[in-house]
């Protein structure tokens, strides 16, 4: 399987700031993903990171609140913007491996950075 | 629309129980089905997939068979043990070109005693 790192691992932020996350993979995979998990719940699809174009994002989040990049096919960032309290989450990247065989296709995730904001 | 609904937790167990977590699913077509486990203060690790009715994935002494005509892929253990604590998904997706997005259920945390 993939090796998926993220940085920072974990921050502490003001209300008001921005924090880019960085994810970064050991070999090139076509598709990546950015999750949301909020305190004591299950993980959300914020958007796919689409390699040379912009980001395809879910009902509910927009580009301007998640600005993405994903400038080559190992890397992506994902920019959490003008932060409130309610930004406290974790946020996990994930790579698609194994397409396109289906029984091979798998998700994998990275570590997730751990945000709070106060 | 396409969605995962898991036992509710928290589920607490002694050391060497037999483990059951329940998950059904409602999908369009067919999709891959998927138990990732999240250890206190870690990400998200595959534990087992399978991706077609009547499959069993298998990892680690866990084992979930894809039952299409009851649309479940409950999770099992038959003895569980104190490292097993931990936050249990059930997911599914559909393939990289249909999107590869994971919806998943609640979550079900499982905490094991000795």
């Amino acid at each position: 399987s993939a090796v998926i790192s993220q940085k920072p691992s974990r921050d502490i932020c003001q209300r008001g700031t921005s924090l880019t996350i960085q994810c970064q993979v050991d070999s090139q995979v076509t598709m990546m993903f950015w999750y949301r998990q909020q305190p004591g719940q299950s993980l959300t699809l914020i958007a796919t990171a689409n390699q040379g174009s912009e980001a395809t994002y879910e009902s509910g989040f927009v580009i301007d609140k998640f600005p993405i990049s994903r400038p080559n096919l190992t890397f992506s960032t994902l920019t959490v913007s003008n932060m409130s309290p309610e930004d406290s989450s974790i946020y996990l990247c994930s790579v698609i491996q194994g397409a396109p065989n289906p029984i091979q296709e798998t998700q994998y995730f990275g570590p997730g950075t751990r945000l709070l904001v106060l | 629309g396409n969605s995962v609904t898991q036992m509710e937790g928290p589920v607490t167990l002694s050391e060497e129980a037999f483990l059951t977590i329940n998950c059904t699913y409602t999908a369009t077509g067919y999709p891959s089905l998927f138990w990732y486990v999240q250890y206190p203060g870690e990400g998200l690790q595959l534990l087992l997939k399978a991706t077609k009715a009547d499959d069993k994935g298998s990892n680690k002494g866990f084992e979930a068979t894809y039952r299409k005509e009851t649309t479940s892929f409950h999770l099992e253990k038959g003895s569980v043990q104190v490292s097993d604590s931990a936050v249990y998904f059930c997911a599914l997706t559909f393939p990289y070109n249909q999107g590869g997005k994971l919806i998943f259920g609640q979550g079900t945390e499982l905490s094991v005693k000795p």
